[in-house]
Order: structure tokens, then sequence, then C-alpha cells
């Protein structure tokens, strides 16, 4: 079965680096794109970017762009999410997901998500 | 601001029919992009619904439809339960901003 399995709760110091990481199994993971989302304490979903598996193309939110990268390590099934510069308002749980961009089968299976907290 | 618009909150009672709506722009829905609804159990990760509009994945109810038109699109939900408690997100792709969107969510609750 599909499963997505991300990296543990991180807390880190306003101005630092997170990167969280997100292994797949149960597909052939070069035939998917995977997307990150996150989701502030009491809010909505953001999508914050997305890569190809198959090629590493990548597209990020405009919002974003400059302080988040999305890899992929084709080798050992797993994509990874930096985010720079943290700050504070950057608190939430991340959310790695199969799929994404303008596909027309959606965002199918998704991770458990990665609590990462930004405080002094 | 979402670029796609959702009702904050809908409530219904076991049994009944409630829908949530999710209207867009020329520069999304209404580009013909496909759209997607999620389903949000409390403290849980998100879970697709509907994909391409109207398709449901194997294993979820036939009770939950979707449909759309023009720049809108809506979500059904028919014979109400309990377990439908939940948060639902509307999903598309925004040509103009090259970016994947969704909407801000709508919280049902089941009276």
């Amino acid at each position: 079965q599909v499963q997505l399995v991300q990296s543990g709760a991180e807390v880190k110091k306003p101005g630092a680096s997170v990167k969280v990481s997100c292994k797949a199994s149960g597909y052939t993971f070069s035939s998917y794109d995977i997307s990150w989302v996150r989701q502030a304490p009491g809010q909505g979903l953001e999508w914050m970017g997305w890569i190809s598996a198959y090629n590493g193309n990548t597209n990020y939110a405009q919002k974003l762009q400059g302080r988040v990268t999305v890899t992929t390590d084709t080798s050992t099934s797993t994509a990874y999410m930096e985010v720079r510069s943290l700050r504070s308002d950057d608190t939430a749980v991340y959310y790695c997901a199969r799929g994404g961009g303008s596909s027309s089968t959606g965002i199918d299976y998704w991770g458990q998500g990665t609590l990462v907290t930004v405080s002094s | 601001q979402s670029v796609l618009t959702q009702p904050p909150s809908v409530s219904g009672a076991p049994g009944q029919r409630v829908t949530i709506s999710c209207t867009g722009s020329s520069s999304n829905i209404g580009a013909r992009y496909a759209v997607h609804w999620y389903q949000q159990l409390q403290g849980t990760a998100p879970k697709l619904l509907i994909y391409g509009n109207s398709n449901r994945p194997s294993g979820v109810p036939d009770r939950f439809s979707g449909s759309k038109s023009g720049t809108s699109a809506s979500l059904a939900i028919t014979g109400l339960q309990a377990e439908d408690e939940a948060d639902y997100y509307c999903q598309s792709y925004d040509s103009s901003l090259s970016e994947v969107v969704f909407g801000g969510g709508t919280k049902l609750t089941v009276l």
C-alpha cells in the first residue's frame, strides 16, 4: 500500500533552517509528483510547492519563493523540504503528499505531518 | 484571503443533505482546471474525497458527490452521519499564479 512517512517534530529558533524528510513506499516513486502543504495552528491548508520525482522540476508558491527548497533522492524514494530564515509564522504542521500541480487526479496520499515550532 | 472561497461553516442534522460551495475565477475553476475535495478529521492529515470534479476514490461512500459549473464547484453530502463532522477543503490550479490553490476550508457540524 502507498505510504508516505515523514520525519519527526522539530523546534527551531527564528532565523534557523529546518529540513523535513518524506519517505515513500508502495509505488514507483519517479512516476508521481510530490507536493508540500502546510497548516498553521487553527488555520487552513497552504500549498508550498511541488517537485517532479521524474525529472526534478520544481514549482514554489510565490509567497515562499527563495526560502523554500524541495528535493528528492530517487535512490531512497525520499523527498525533502527545507525552509530557511524561519519566522514565528512558519510554525505549522508540514505535510508531504503524492500528486499536485494541474493534475486531474488530485493529491491522493498524504504523510502523517511534521510539526515545526519556531520559537525563541 | 484564499483564491478559492468557501463558507466558513455549514451544519445539518443526521440524515440530512448539505452542500459546500467553492467559488473561484476564470484563471482556476473557470479555466477548466479540475477541482478536488479533501476531508480533514480533527488532528489528522487531509484525505482525498473527490477528484477531477466528481470522481470518488475507492472506499469513499457514494453519499459524497462533487459537481462543477462555470467558476464554481460544490460538494454534496447526503444521509449526514456524525462521523462526517470535519473540515472540508476544495483545491484547484490557478494559471495566473501558476500555483495550486486551496479554499479556506469549511467546518461541517452534525447537529
